[in-house]
């Protein structure tokens, strides 16, 4: 069975651009879920889409936007890119049928630089 | 915010030694889990712990939990190079609320 993807893998974006990253979970897996990781602040969860809904969402500004489409694939976009964006941008995916989370299946991740 | 937070930051030891990792929490949880990561790559699960288990064994891991101090001690017997990563517990308060909550990890390193 495949892994999780993440596209791209690596990504320099100036300041106040956008930027979309995607994932593809593992076949069957209806739970993605979104992680920046930084050297300062570590993992930190920005949402969790289930079935092409948003079922829960980290303390992340309204520029850090997500969704999901039938086939469970997810994207994430971030607006009016700063400085402090600059992460590894991890996402994990899970059967989450039962809302509670169980072993989480990560891709590599996409690191973002922002210049 | 970080719920766990993991003890030592760092740990150095010599091939074929055990390695002990503890993480602390703050809030009542459904379950607890740990990740290995290698050099900023993807997490890997390692291990399961439900709030009413109190130890679980995988191969050689052995995991331990005490809901009553909210900690939680990770063993790796045996150490092997390959070992060698940063180590994360984490947290799930059920529900999925907040997503899993993370540690800032233990970086262990496996002297040959």
């Amino acid at each position: 069975k495949a892994g999780v993807t993440q596209t791209p893998r690596y990504l320099i974006k100036t300041r106040g651009q956008q930027v979309t990253l995607s994932c593809s979970p593992i076949s069957g897996h209806r739970s993605v879920s979104w992680y920046q990781q930084t050297p300062g602040q570590g993992l930190q969860f920005l949402f969790e889409y289930f079935s092409e809904t948003q079922r829960n969402k980290g303390n992340f500004p309204g520029r850090f936007s997500g969704r999901q489409f039938s086939n469970s694939r997810s994207e994430m976009n971030v607006s009016t890119l700063e400085l402090g964006d600059s992460a590894l941008y991890l996402c994990a995916s899970s059967l989450g049928r039962s809302g509670n989370l169980y072993e989480q299946y990560f891709g590599p991740g996409t690191r973002l630089t922002v210049t | 915010s970080q719920q766990g937070e993991e003890d030592p930051q760092a740990l150095s030891i010599q091939e074929g030694e055990n390695a002990t990792m503890n993480c602390s929490y703050k809030t009542s949880i459904n379950n607890l889990q740990w990740y290995r990561q290698n050099s900023g790559r993807g997490l890997v699960h390692l291990i399961l712990i439900r709030s009413n288990e109190r130890e679980k064994h995988s191969g050689r891991l052995r995991v331990t939990l005490d809901t009553s101090k909210k900690s939680s001690s990770l063993l790796i017997t045996a150490s092997r190079a390959a070992d060698t990563a940063s180590y994360f517990c984490a947290t799930d308060k059920g529900g999925g609320a907040d997503g899993l909550t993370f540690g800032k990890g233990t970086h262990l390193i496996i002297q040959p």
